[in-house]
């Protein structure tokens, strides 16, 4: 069964770093989302990705964050220079349509990041 | 606005034991889609149901039954005889039919069914 998959499954990175948060989407979905979730806390969203450029964002998503789809395959998440408030479950999503009936979205099983 | 709420943090059941998990949203939109996904300690996100806005039929799978009533703007989620690998964090979510797709998510509500 085809799956979302997310590299690393744990990346510790020093204050600071740059990080860039790996996923391998299923092969015909079309959106492609990543989704924040603090211990213990909500999932959060944070960007929308279709047709080579954002469609959506959320507050959380700010000048620090950039996505990108490189290769037609890989969705990348980069943090470029984190704080210790980006130590958090990041979770990369894909559907085959935004909206409408078939809209259940496919996560990856996350990265969790933390921010020494 | 658009909010999900799970006004239940944590529930804890004996196995066996049927159980409710609440879920409320607030969407302007006519048409929406809700959802109930599981995290259990592994941590992963796994989709159990989608519902649409314009389908009101209640849903029963195995133990599962899900409850959409528009009226009170619920979408509960029983599971029947519990087990202990239901142990987990449940997330009742909605999309709202003008957005990207994009996920709104309740807080969870953690579930814990003892032997």
């Amino acid at each position: 069964e085809p799956e979302v998959t997310q590299t690393p499954s744990h990346q510790v990175t020093q204050m600071g770093q740059e990080v860039i948060l790996r996923c391998v989407p299923i092969s015909n979905h079309l959106y492609f989302y990543w989704y924040r979730q603090i211990l213990g806390q909500k999932v959060e969203f944070l960007v929308s990705f279709y047709n080579n450029e954002i469609s959506e964002k959320s507050e959380i998503f700010d000048d620090q964050f950039s996505v990108e789809r490189p290769d037609g395959s890989n969705f990348t998440l980069k943090i470029r220079s984190t704080k210790l408030e980006d130590s958090a479950m990041y979770f990369c999503a894909s559907k085959n349509r935004g909206r409408g009936p078939n809209t259940e979205a496919f996560f990856g099983q996350g990265t969790r990041l933390t921010v020494v | 606005a658009q909010k999900v709420t799970q006004a239940q943090t944590e529930i804890s059941v004996v196995e066996k034991e049927d159980v409710t998990l609440d879920c409320v949203y607030e969407t302007r939109d006519t048409t929406y889609y809700l959802f109930w996904y599981k995290q259990p300690p592994s941590g992963e996100l796994v989709f159990l149901i989608r519902r649409n806005s314009f389908d009101e039929q209640n849903e029963i799978s195995g133990r599962y039954s899900w409850n959409f009533q528009k009226s009170t703007s619920s979408f509960n989620f029983t599971i029947t005889a519990s087990q202990v690998v239901d142990s987990a964090v449940y997330f009742c979510a909605l999309i709202n039919g003008g957005s990207q797709g994009n996920l709104i998510f309740g807080k969870g509500t953690k579930l814990s069914v003892k032997p």
